[in-house]
């Protein structure tokens, strides 16, 4: 029944070391987006993909990069990860635009040491 | 720039009471407004959505309701229970002529105690 799939759940890292969080659906989507949200904050946006073509926001920072390998699969890589980017990272899809309802994976919690 | 403001911050009510929660935003053009539940430590999930031609909007002991040329959003629960503790959060989408990315509001953060 799983429908927007994120691993992992928790991942630690240390400064400066890269990391990857993947996130994976069953819905077929079009569109897929990650966000960035920080503890009492809305979710920002950090890019998003109309099947293959990449959308970043203006202010996502280089540090953050993502790849979509096929409809199904999509990653985000953070090159050499900051103390300010311990974070919550959401995957979500929805089906054709941005302003369909959008399915929201469990989430990554990424922490800096 | 899009914004849309969510008030209060934060709530606390007593089981069984019922509450409301606002939204506004200046989001333009308009396509959509949604409310979403985010539960601790987990992703948002959608309760409600409205177009412009709608005003109200129920899902269970949830209604929404929409004053477009106000440009305000409520968000109404009847007889909350202790899982209605979450966060809910506004999210309002551009329309045609516009991006279609939806922009979030800060959430309200609820607390049903018993």
């Amino acid at each position: 029944d799983a429908m927007v799939i994120q691993n992992p759940r928790y991942q630690v890292t240390q400064f400066g070391k890269p990391v990857t969080l993947s996130c994976s659906q069953t819905l077929n989507h079009n569109v897929m987006y990650w966000y960035q949200q920080k503890s009492s904050q809305a979710p920002k946006l950090l890019f998003h993909y109309y099947d293959k073509d990449f959308n970043n926001e203006a202010d996502t920072p280089d540090n953050f990069q993502s790849r979509r390998p096929n409809t199904s699969f999509c990653f985000l890589d953070i090159r050499s990860p900051g103390l300010g980017d311990a974070a919550m990272y959401l995957c979500a899809t929805s089906r054709d635009t941005p302003s369909d309802t959008q399915y929201f994976g469990p989430g990554t919690r990424l922490t800096v040491l | 720039k899009n914004q849309v403001e969510q008030s209060p911050q934060s709530l606390i009510i007593l089981e069984g009471k019922n509450c409301t929660l606002q939204c506004n935003y200046t989001v333009s053009p308009f396509s959509n407004l949604r409310w979403y539940k985010q539960d601790t430590g987990r992703g948002p999930v959608s309760l409600t959505i409205m177009t412009f031609s709608e005003n109200t909007k129920s899902n269970g002991r949830y209604t929404a309701t929409l004053d477009a040329d106000t440009k305000q959003s409520s968000l109404h629960i009847t007889a909350s229970q202790l899982s209605d503790s979450a966060s809910y959060i506004c999210v309002v989408s551009e329309g045609a002529g516009g991006s279609y990315i939806p922009t979030f509001g800060r959430g309200t953060s609820l607390i049903v105690h018993p």
